[in-house]
């Protein structure tokens, strides 16, 4: 069974400060990952997601993800947070078995950026 | 460009009563599926679909219904709501069950059971 692991349901960063949101994954086949955001009242956004190919993930927004194998793991950085990051961030595991893509979703963390 | 498209938007049912929350999308995806949204829960699965005909359990199934008779249309609907079912429903496709493709999520709808 896939799971995801968010580390911190919230997370407060000052304006300019550099973001790093934490995602651990579980997944007995190779897996993709998915970060996306939700802005209050609204649905979820693909901010970006790996897929086997480059390990570094470049998405929307200025931010990025590094998917490294050894720790499971699969972060959500941006080296300089704007007011307009403030959303909540959820990270997602597809198992990639062959049956219909269903997503694991973590419990989400929360961004509050700061002036 | 519409995307998926949910409705109501808000709702509010007395325990015991039996709604549908109707979804469509216009990008002619084969993938549909339902979740639902918690406080510290992330979003579980409620039922999907791989096409028009087909259906399937998700996470949580209990007390919802769904059925797929078009491409465009996956409606999910509640028997007979139950506090337990207060939430927020996201209505979501993809182009096929390929599990790297991006999923794209309705606005949510908001259901609140009194």
């Amino acid at each position: 069974a896939q799971s995801v692991t968010q580390l911190g349901s919230h997370v407060s960063v000052s304006e300019g400060a550099l973001v790093l949101l934490r995602c651990n994954y579980s997944s007995s086949v190779p897996p993709y990952l998915f970060w996306y955001v939700q802005y209050p009242n609204q649905g979820l956004q693909l901010l970006l997601k790996y897929t086997s190919a480059a390990t570094l993930v470049k998405g929307i927004n200025g931010f990025e993800a590094e998917f490294k194998k050894s720790e499971t793991s699969f972060h959500l950085t941006k080296p300089s947070a704007h007011m307009s990051d403030a959303a909540e961030y959820f990270c997602a595991v597809s198992d990639g078995s062959g049956t219909a893509s269903k997503l694991t979703f973590g419990t989400g963390t929360r961004l509050q950026v700061t002036l | 460009n519409a995307g998926v498209t949910q409705t109501p938007k808000f709702q509010v049912l007395k325990t015991g009563q039996s709604m549908t929350l109707q979804c469509a999308q216009d990008m002619n995806h084969e993938y549909m599926s339902w979740y639902r949204q918690d406080p510290g829960m992330g979003l579980r699965l409620i039922h999907y679909s791989v096409g028009a005909g087909i259906t399937d359990q998700g996470e949580v199934p209990n007390g919802y219904n769904v059925s797929r008779s078009t491409t465009e249309d996956f409606p999910l609907r509640l028997l007979s709501a139950a506090p337990s079912q207060t939430s927020v429903y996201f209505c979501a496709s993809s182009p096929d069950r390929g599990a790297g493709n991006t999923i794209y999520f309705g606005e949510g709808s908001w259901l609140t059971v009194v």
